[in-house]
């Protein structure tokens, strides 16, 4: 059973510019959550989808944003970014969600902004 | 407001050692706790989980934890160290609205 597939694995992008994120989910899994790791702010809730729709945000601004389409693949994307997005971006799927399921991590997307 | 706090963020230990590593958090409700590693260049990997039931959990690569109620405790332990357990470990909560928090991190390090 193929695990959590994220792309692109790294990329660099120039400040003001934005990115799409895609993740693919463990199939079966209808829940997908996106969390933002930097070594000063450690592990960050971004939000969460289950079945198309956003079931839970984190404290980030509007500029990032996400969705999930019917086959539970989801992207996120941030707009008009900036040195502080430089981050690990990882996505994380489950069966239904964190309470009580386990989560299961991709390897991330390494995005740093110059 | 609920949080986790990883107690130390860099632990090093003698290879054989025994490794422990803390976790306590903040919850209103009983919250589910697991325990996850990073290795470099890597994403998170399931360690163990506490859901319901039995208080101490056992996981992968002969770690296992304790979850202390009374405490608001979650810490993670293992009898002997081996030098491919260096690592970061984070511990998380889990609720039921499906929010999900993380501790800081703790780097272990493990000498020959």
């Amino acid at each position: 059973k193929a695990g959590v597939t994220q792309t692109p694995r790294y990329l660099i992008k120039t400040r003001g510019q934005q990115v799409t994120l895609s993740c693919s989910p463990i199939s079966g899994h209808r829940s997908v959550s996106w969390y933002q790791q930097t070594p000063g702010q450690g592990l960050q809730f971004l939000f969460e989808y289950f079945s198309e729709t956003q079931r839970n945000k984190g404290n980030f601004p509007g500029r990032f944003s996400g969705r999930q389409f019917s086959n539970s693949r989801s992207e996120m994307n941030v707009s008009t970014l900036e040195l502080g997005d430089s981050a690990l971006y990882l996505c994380a799927s489950s069966l239904s969600g964190v309470s009580g399921n386990t989560i299961y991590f991709g390897e991330g997307s390494w995005l740093t902004v110059v | 407001a609920q949080s986790v706090t990883q107690l130390g963020s860099h632990v090093s230990v003698s290879e054989g050692a025994l490794v422990l590593l803390r976790c306590n958090y903040s919850s209103s409700v009983p919250p589910y706790l697991f325990w996850y590693v990073q290795y470099p260049n890597q994403g998170l990997q399931l360690l163990l989980k506490y859901t319901t039931g039995a208080t101490l959990v056992k996981g992968i690569n002969g770690f296992e934890a304790e979850f202390k109620k009374s405490e608001t405790s979650f810490h993670l332990t293992k009898p002997s160290a081996h030098m491919s357990d260096a690592a970061e470990y984070f511990c998380a909560v889990g609720y039921n609205n499906n929010d999900m928090r993380f501790g800081a991190g703790t780097r272990l390090t493990v000498k020959p």
